[in-house]
């Protein structure tokens, strides 16, 4: 079985600095991709960035990096120079390779941006 | 189409009776998704499509819950004798594949009320 785990129900971060959203899973697959999705109060789902788990390096996407940990079986989500509009919630997902046609998600992190 | 399309956005519902929700896929997606986000929740997995099939229903809560999908293209998924448990947001998303790294595309989701 697959399964993610957000642990954090709600951040602060005040607007310009770095936040780190906590992301751990567990799987059996040997392969498998890690997804980090956005979604604000308009309800939709924000693709922000995706770790495979033979990716050599963390993957980055602007200000969007993800500090990959595959001993720890971590994936947090870092954001730098928060901006006000960063202010939603974030939900860590996975996908195992014996799973494809199932993106499991965690329960989000609701992230506020203070000014 | 240029997204997701669901509809309707909202949807309220005397306890009992059925409902169908709508979810128009980006052209071209064989694969579709139905998740359900209870208030304050992650996405909960309910089915998924492939083309006109239904490999994994495994998500579905009960029995009230069905969904079909026809042509490759268009998905109604119905809940009968709804319950006031059911009310929460459905989430339909696409992808062309179910690969690894394949993101989802979501639409807007249908906000579903149970009285």
């Amino acid at each position: 079985a697959q399964k993610i785990t957000q642990t954090q129900p709600g951040m602060f971060v005040q607007e310009k600095e770095a936040v780190t959203l906590d992301c751990t899973y567990d799987t059996s697959d040997q392969s498998y991709g890690l997804f980090w999705y956005k979604q604000p109060s308009s309800g939709e789902m924000i693709f922000l960035i995706y770790q495979g788990s033979y990716d050599e390096q963390n993957a980055t996407e602007g200000r969007y990096s993800l500090n990959f940990q595959k001993a720890r079986k971590s994936a947090n989500l870092v954001i730098s120079a928060s901006q006000l509009g960063d202010s939603a919630m974030y939900f860590c997902a996975m996908r195992g390779i014996y799973n494809t046609d199932k993106l499991i998600f965690g329960t989000g992190t609701r992230l506020q941006v203070f000014p | 189409g240029a997204g997701v399309s669901q509809s309707p956005s909202n949807k309220v519902t005397e306890k009992g009776k059925d409902v169908e929700l709508r979810c128009d896929p980006i052209s071209g997606h064989t694969a579709l998704y139905w998740y359900r986000q209870s208030l304050g929740q992650g996405l909960e997995f309910l089915i998924y499509f492939q083309g006109n099939s239904a490999p994994d229903k495994s998500g579905l809560p009960s029995d009230r819950f069905s969904a079909e999908r026809t042509g490759g293209s268009v998905s109604t998924l119905t809940i009968q004798r709804t319950q006031q448990e059911d009310s929460a947001v459905y989430l339909c998303a696409s992808s062309s594949y179910e690969t690894l790294n394949e993101k989802l595309f979501f639409g807007s989701g249908t906000q579903l009320s149970v009285l």
